[in-house]
């Protein structure tokens, strides 16, 4: 069973920071991976999305990269703002048979302080 | 374009009552899902339906139902509501498989409370 783990569960950071949101999947075997923001009270919003067959994909300050062999990605966020506060949730979906059924991580709640 | 819509938005239960989520998407997607979010949990898969007339469980599927009424919209019903069924729901939907990018579009949520 796919398994999405991201750590730590929350972060703090001053303004302007560059920083780095971590996800691992047990399973390599997976058809794409994506990372959504979650703002309080509101519903998911998908920020970019790494097909299997790329190592990155790039959207204004972000950047999302893959490495199956290793189970791996990582949410880059240049220049952090305290908009960027919020929970970043990757999941992924698996290749074979899965329906588009993601399995997700439970998220990294992000605090930019000004 | 709306996107993805639900209704309702809050909704207080006495244990035992029904009610039926409604979800509907104006991106003529073929597919969409009903998840549930809780705390410590993160969001579990309860049904989804890959394309008009067909339904499947996910991961968490009992005390729930779903009818795909037509390529537009996707209810999930409580028959007899639980405690534990207390959270936020999410509906969702994407372009079939093989289609550009799988990405899925999510709605702004429905807060179930059961007492």
């Amino acid at each position: 069973k796919q398994e999405v783990t991201q750590i730590p569960a929350a972060l703090s950071v001053p303004e302007g920071e560059n920083l780095v949101l971590n996800c691992s999947f047990t399973d390599s075997a997976i058809y794409n991976l994506q990372w959504f923001r979650q703002d309080p009270g509101k519903g998911l919003t998908s920020l970019l999305l790494i097909q299997s067959s790329q190592r990155e994909q790039t959207s204004g300050r972000l950047n999302a990269s893959l490495d199956k062999s290793s189970g791996r990605s990582t949410l880059y966020i240049a220049a952090s703002q305290p908009g960027d506060s919020a929970t970043y949730l990757c999941a992924v979906i698996p290749s074979a048979g899965a329906n588009s059924k993601l399995t997700f991580g439970k998220g990294i709640t992000l605090s930019v302080r000004p | 374009n709306a996107g993805v819509t639900q209704t309702p938005k809050f909704q207080v239960l006495k244990t035992g009552q029904s009610m039926t989520l409604q979800c509907a998407q104006d991106m003529n997607h073929n597919s969409m899902y009903w998840y549930r979010q809780d705390p410590g949990m993160g969001l579990r898969l309860i049904y989804y339906s890959a394309s008009e007339g067909t339904t499947d469980k996910g991961e968490v599927p009992n005390g729930y139902n779903v009818s795909r009424l037509n390529k537009r919209e996707f209810s999930l019903r409580l028959e007899s509501a639980a405690p534990s069924q207390t959270s936020v729901y999410f509906c969702a939907s994407s372009e079939a498989r093989g289609a550009t990018g799988e990405t899925q579009y999510f709605g702004p949520g429905t807060r179930l409370l059961v007492l």
